[in-house]
């Protein structure tokens, strides 16, 4: 069974610009979470999407936001990029987003921003 | 608040034993995870607990006191491939996942 995928591995983009990244969760998995990760916070949770709507929100501005599509695939975009947001960007997808689910990570799309 | 702690960075030997220490203050909580990460890749899954005492898996155990706020994840017949970050996590009653910063553990042959 094929894991996570996510799209771009690399990015570099500058102030002002916007982005977005793609996640492929595992085959049957409907529920896909968005983390940040960086050294000085590290992982820390965006969101959480289970059958194309939003569940669950963490402390990040308006500017992130999601998406959820019928395939389970997800998006997160990033708008009016500042340079803190340069950081690792972690999905994970689950069975059904439920504690005793296991959470299985893609590789993450390293963001920079100039 | 939500606070999940654990020590930075800790250093063992090959072959031998260590413990890391995971203390939580959270809203709630439905789980505890651990998980590995070494540098440049993704967590992986090491172990749940849901309920008080040791869990055993392998080389690996993992060990939950809820009345405590208090965690561990023991090592075993340390190998170099151990030497990564493990990451604690709580499942939190607003069924979201705090992760700490995390504890890099080196390993010296």
């Amino acid at each position: 069974k094929a894991g996570v995928t996510q799209t771009p591995r690399y990015l570099i983009k500058t102030r002002g610009q916007q982005v977005t990244l793609s996640c492929s969760p595992i085959s049957g998995h409907r529920s896909v979470s968005w983390y940040q990760q960086t050294p000085g916070q590290g992982l820390q949770f965006l969101f959480e999407y289970f059958s194309e709507t939003q569940r669950n929100k963490g402390n990040f501005p308006g500017r992130f936001s999601g998406r959820q599509f019928s395939n389970s695939r997800s998006e997160m975009n990033v708008s009016t990029l500042e340079l803190g947001d340069s950081a690792l960007y972690l999905c994970a997808s689950s069975l059904y987003g439920e504690s005793a689910d296991t959470q299985y990570f893609g590789p993450g799309t390293r963001l920079t921003v100039l | 608040g939500q606070n999940i702690d654990q020590p930075t960075e800790m250093t063992a030997t090959e072959g031998a034993i260590v413990q890391i220490n995971c203390t939580y203050q959270t809203s709630g909580f439905n789980g505890l995870f651990w998980y590995q990460q070494h540098a440049g890749e993704a967590p992986t899954f090491l172990s749940y607990n849901v309920l008080d005492g040791l869990e055993e898996k392998g080389r690996f155990s993992s060990f939950l006191s809820r009345s405590k706020g208090y965690s561990y994840l023991l090592l075993k017949e340390l190998q170099m491939k151990d030497s990564a970050s493990y990451l604690c996590a709580v499942w939190n009653r607003d069924d979201k996942i705090i992760f700490g910063k995390g504890t890099r553990l080196h390993i010296l042959p």
